[in-house]
C-alpha cells in the first residue's frame, strides 16, 4: 500500500519551455500532497504544499507563478515550471499524505534537465 | 523554524557491523520519520514514530523517538550492500510541514 508515482521521471526540454509533472496516489486518496527539489547531494527543500480543491501554499522564496501547482483530484497533483530556465533543472519529488496522517509518502521524482 | 540537526553526515563501515545515527530538533516534535534514498530515486519511508519513547523494528532497523520529543535515532543491524544510500530523518510539529535532516549517507564496504 501507500503507492506514489510521478510522470515523466526524466524531461528535458529547451529554456522558455512549460513543463508538467504529474503525481499520483495510486492506492490511496491524498488529502495533502506536498513537492520538493533536490539538487546533488542536498536535502529535500519543501517548494509548497497542495489541498485538493484548494490554492497551494507556497514557502518562501519559491514563485508560485513560476510553479504552477494544480490539486483537482485526491489522486492527482500537479506541478508545472513555466518558462523553464537551466538554473531550474533539479530532481523533482512529490510526497502525499493521507487524511489525519503526518505521515508522506514520495513518488520516484522527476529529473528536469533545461537546456 | 524548525532546524533538525542529522548526523553523522556519512559513514564507512564494513559489511556485517552495525550502524546507528540520530536527530536531535530545536523543538519538540509530533512525529519522527525515517526515509532511505537511493540515487535517482524518490525517499522510501523506513520507520515512522508518533509517541515518545516508542521503540519500532522493521527487520534489521530500529528507530525510536526520544522520550524528550526533540530527538530520534535509527539502528541498522549486520549491514549488507544494499544498504548504502542516503537515510534521512523527518520530523513534524501538529500541522506544520515536515522537515527533513540533511541526511547521512553510508557506504558498506564488501
Amino acid at each position: 500500500g501507500a503507492v506514489v508515482s510521478q510522470h515523466p521521471s526524466w524531461v528535458i526540454c529547451k529554456s522558455g519551455t512549460s513543463v508538467k509533472i504529474e503525481c499520483r496516489s495510486l492506492d490511496f486518496q491524498a488529502t495533502t500532497m506536498f513537492w520538493y527539489r533536490q539538487f546533488p547531494k542536498q536535502s529535500l527543500m519543501l517548494m509548497a504544499t497542495s489541498n485538493e480543491g484548494s490554492k497551494a501554499t507556497y514557502e518562501q522564496g519559491v514563485e508560485k507563478d513560476k510553479f504552477l501547482i494544480n490539486h483537482a483530484s485526491l489522486t492527482l497533483s500537479t506541478l508545472t515550471v513555466t518558462s523553464a530556465h537551466p538554473e531550474d533543472s533539479s530532481f523533482y519529488i512529490c510526497s502525499a499524505a493521507g487524511l489525519g496522517t503526518d505521515t508522506q509518502y514520495f513518488g520516484p521524482g522527476t529529473r528536469l534537465t533545461v537546456l | 523554524g524548525q532546524q533538525l540537526n542529522q548526523s553523522p553526515q556519512s559513514m564507512f563501515i564494513q559489511e556485517g557491523e552495525d550502524v546507528s545515527m540520530n536527530c536531535t530538533s530545536s523543538s519538540i516534535f509530533n512525529t519522527w520519520l525515517w526515509y532511505k534514498q537511493d540515487p535517482g530515486e524518490g525517499p522510501v519511508l523506513l520507520i515512522a514514530l508518533y509517541k515518545a519513547g516508542e521503540l519500532t523494528s522493521n527487520g534489521r532497523l530500529t528507530a525510536q523517538f526520544g522520550i524528550t520529543r526533540k530527538d530520534s535515532f535509527l539502528n541498522i543491524s549486520a549491514s549488507i550492500p544494499s544498504d548504502v544510500g542516503i537515510y534521512f530523518c523527518a520530523g513534524n510539529s501538529g500541522n506544520t510541514p515536515l522537515v527533513f535532516g540533511k541526511g547521512t549517507r553510508l557506504s558498506v564496504i564488501a
